[in-house]
């Protein structure tokens, strides 16, 4: 079965820019999101078709797939944005997550 | 805006079925895919299936043999079945709308909190 990997937890200083990898074989053919999901709170959709944000998501929020990485990129990173992020993929027809990455802000 | 919510049995016990529905308000839950997905304590997400407002499914093989999606549009719900629970299949049980087959999730339900336990 595929599998998408993703580093346990990424730490970034207030304003800087935090980058979440999320890794597979031959990742660049699929299309990849992101979600981000704070304690006792449902996941949310802050990117998907590899790189479009939704209505709502600040523009901070980027991300790019290529190769066998996808990433996800927040610019000027805010308190806020602490969070577990995951990546999701689709092959042949079941979704797949990525393990998740502990974002800290600090 | 459209909302999921999640209902069903907090406790199942073990080698039960756990039965869970997904009620969309906000919109008509016609024309989308609908997705039930779950995590367990502390842990990562794991998509269990969909299915389509027409009644096709799609299942997760690794829980294929235990799981079962059903709609009923005249309610505005689709429902979960998993049976045979163990321990492993405590976790937060979210419902979540997708706008094609392999599309993203979006929105989610607040997610219910399923235990198996005797």
């Amino acid at each position: 079965s595929y599998e998408l990997t993703q580093p346990p937890s990424v730490s970034v200083s207030p304003g800087q820019t935090a980058s979440i990898t999320c890794s597979g074989a031959k990742l660049g053919d699929y299309y990849v999101c992101w979600y981000q999901q704070k304690p006792s709170q449902s996941p949310v959709l802050v990117i998907y078709q590899d790189s479009k944000r939704p209505s709502g998501i600040p523009e901070r929020f980027s991300g790019s797939n290529s190769g066998n990485t996808a990433t996800l990129t927040i610019s000027g990173t805010q308190a806020l944005d602490e969070a577990d992020y995951f990546c999701q993929a689709w092959d042949t027809s079941s979704a797949v997550f990525g393990g998740g990455t502990k974002l800290t802000v600090l | 805006q459209v909302q999921l919510q999640e209902s069903g049995p907090g406790l199942v016990k073990p080698s039960e079925t756990l039965s869970l529905t997904c009620t969309v308000s906000g919109g008509s839950i016609s024309n989308h895919y609908w997705s039930w997905i779950r995590q367990p304590p502390g842990k990562g997400l794991e998509w269990i299936g969909q299915i389509y407002y027409s009644g096709n499914t799609n299942y997760n093989p690794s829980l294929k043999s235990r799981v079962t999606i059903l709609v009923d549009t005249s309610k505005n719900q689709f429902s979960l079945k998993l049976s045979s629970v163990t321990a492993a299949d405590t976790a937060v049980y979210y419902c979540a709308r997708q706008t094609c087959s392999n599309c993203w999730f979006d929105p989610w339900g607040q997610g219910t909190l399923v235990t198996v336990s005797s």
